[in-house]
């Protein structure tokens, strides 16, 4: 298995931009999870879909931050409109029976 | 709620010497433990889990893990560390009856040659 693919593995935008991250998970995972990473926070669960329904949001920081997983392939995370403090490293990860769960390589968020 | 403090933010040890990464948790209900490391620019990758039964669990790359229900704790354990062993080493919890992990804030580990 290729593990879990996250797309782009570096992003940089603008104040005011839409940015979307992608994320396929493992197949076969019935649960999916988005954090964020960064050095002032350490690592923050922003939210996970169980069978492609999200669960928990409340990790969600503002109404500016979305996400959907339209099917058990793939799941994307908006940010509309980006600011500089949502840089940060996101990661998507992915688990079966929400037992250990397997990272992506993540992606960089940079916004200027 | 639940939560895990790891005490140490920096462990340097020599190449050839016992490696501990110490890690104690809180929840309301039975836990499960977690130990993940991460190198530079890289995701988290899982190295070993609690979940029940023995206390002293076996994971990749050579670690183990102790359980301790009583001092709650899940220490992170190598008998002879590798150079290749330096990284950044989460551990995580949660409460059986929530899927949500909490981690700690990680500690770097530095084995010298």
């Amino acid at each position: 298995d290729a593990g879990v693919i996250q797309s782009p593995r570096h992003e940089v935008t603008e104040m005011g931009q839409e940015v979307t991250l992608r994320c396929k998970p493992i197949s076969g995972h019935d649960y999916l999870f988005w954090y964020r990473q960064t050095m002032m926070r350490g690592l923050e669960l922003l939210i996970y879909f169980n069978n492609n329904v999200p669960i928990d949001d409340s990790g969600m920081p503002e109404d500016r931050f979305s996400a959907k997983m339209p099917n058990a392939s793939f799941s994307t995370l908006k940010i509309q409109p980006s600011e500089p403090r949502d840089s940060a490293v996101y990661f998507c990860a992915s688990s079966q029976q929400a037992y250990e769960q397997y990272f992506g390589p993540g992606t960089r968020l940079t916004v200027t | 709620a639940q939560s895990v403090a790891q005490p140490e933010d920096q462990v340097n040890v020599a190449e050839g010497n016992p490696l501990t990464v110490k890690c104690t948790y809180s929840v309301s209900g039975n836990p499960y433990l977690f130990w993940y490391v991460q190198y530079p620019n890289r995701g988290l990758q899982f190295l070993l889990k609690y979940i029940t039964g023995d206390n002293l669990v076996k994971g990749s790359y050579g670690f183990e893990a102790e359980f301790n229900k009583s001092q709650t704790s899940f220490h992170l354990k190598k008998p002879s560390a590798l150079v290749s062993d330096s990284a950044l080493y989460f551990c995580a919890v949660r409460d059986i009856n929530d899927y949500k992990l909490s981690f700690g804030a990680g500690t770097t580990v530095t084995v010298r040659a």
